[in-house]
């Protein structure tokens, strides 16, 4: 079975400063790991993914995340936080077992950017 | 390539009374997905089309709702007699044969049952 834990429901940071929004994985499979972004009132946009090829992956506006099968985390970095940065944003794994790959979400984590 | 668009974008009901949403995917996508989210959570998977054939349904999919994808175009979601429990957004997205594990998502339709 595949599973997402995103350990922080809110994050708060000043504008400036960097992000770091953290998640876990539990899978059967060699996992493919997805952050997704949700603005209010707007859909999931997808910042990065990470598919068994480099460990670090950049993605859109800045972030990035690091796989680690040794810690089975895949936390997303940014340097340095703007205000335009606070949103949902979802921690995604794809379930591969099934054929399906549908995708299982974390409960996600509230980014606060603080002018 | 206009992305994932979904009809209407919200949506107020009465309890009992049926609803149903439509989903565009982006073309030539094959795969498609239904997922609900519902306030503080994140989104859950609902049923998985590919082409026209509904291959998985979630046990949320309880027998008052039904999905179609006719052609392997556009998708339908339809809830009977609908609960306020059904209040939540209802997201689509699909998926091509290459990039098969990237989903694209639509705005969603956000369903209030009074």
């Amino acid at each position: 079975a595949q599973s997402v834990t995103q350990l922080d429901s809110h994050v708060s940071v000043s504008e400036g400063t960097p992000v770091l929004l953290r998640c876990n994985y539990s899978s059967s499979y060699s996992p493919s790991l997805f952050w997704y972004v949700q603005h209010p009132n707007k859909g999931l946009q997808l910042l990065l993914k990470y598919t068994s090829a480099a460990t670090l992956v950049k993605g859109i506006n800045g972030f990035e995340a690091e796989f680690k099968k040794s810690e089975t985390s895949f936390h997303l970095t940014k340097p340095s936080a703007h205000m335009s940065d606070a949103a949902e944003y979802f921690c995604v794994v794809s379930d591969r077992g099934s054929g399906t790959y549908k995708y299982i979400f974390g409960t996600g984590t509230r980014l606060k950017v603080l002018a | 390539d206009t992305g994932v668009s979904q009809n209407p974008r919200h949506k107020i009901t009465k309890r009992g009374q049926n609803v149903t949403f439509r989903c565009d995917p982006i073309s030539e996508h094959n795969r498609l997905y239904w997922y609900r989210q519902t306030l503080g959570q994140g989104p859950e998977f609902l049923t998985y089309f590919q082409n026209e054939a509904q291959l998985e349904k979630s046990r949320l999919l309880s027998d008052r709702f039904s999905a179609e994808r006719p052609k392997g175009s556009f998708s339908t979601l339809e809830i009977q007699r609908t609960e306020q429990g059904d209040s939540a957004m209802y997201l689509c997205a699909s998926s091509s044969v290459s990039g098969y594990q990237t989903q694209y998502f639509g705005p969603g339709t956000r369903l209030l049952v009074l």
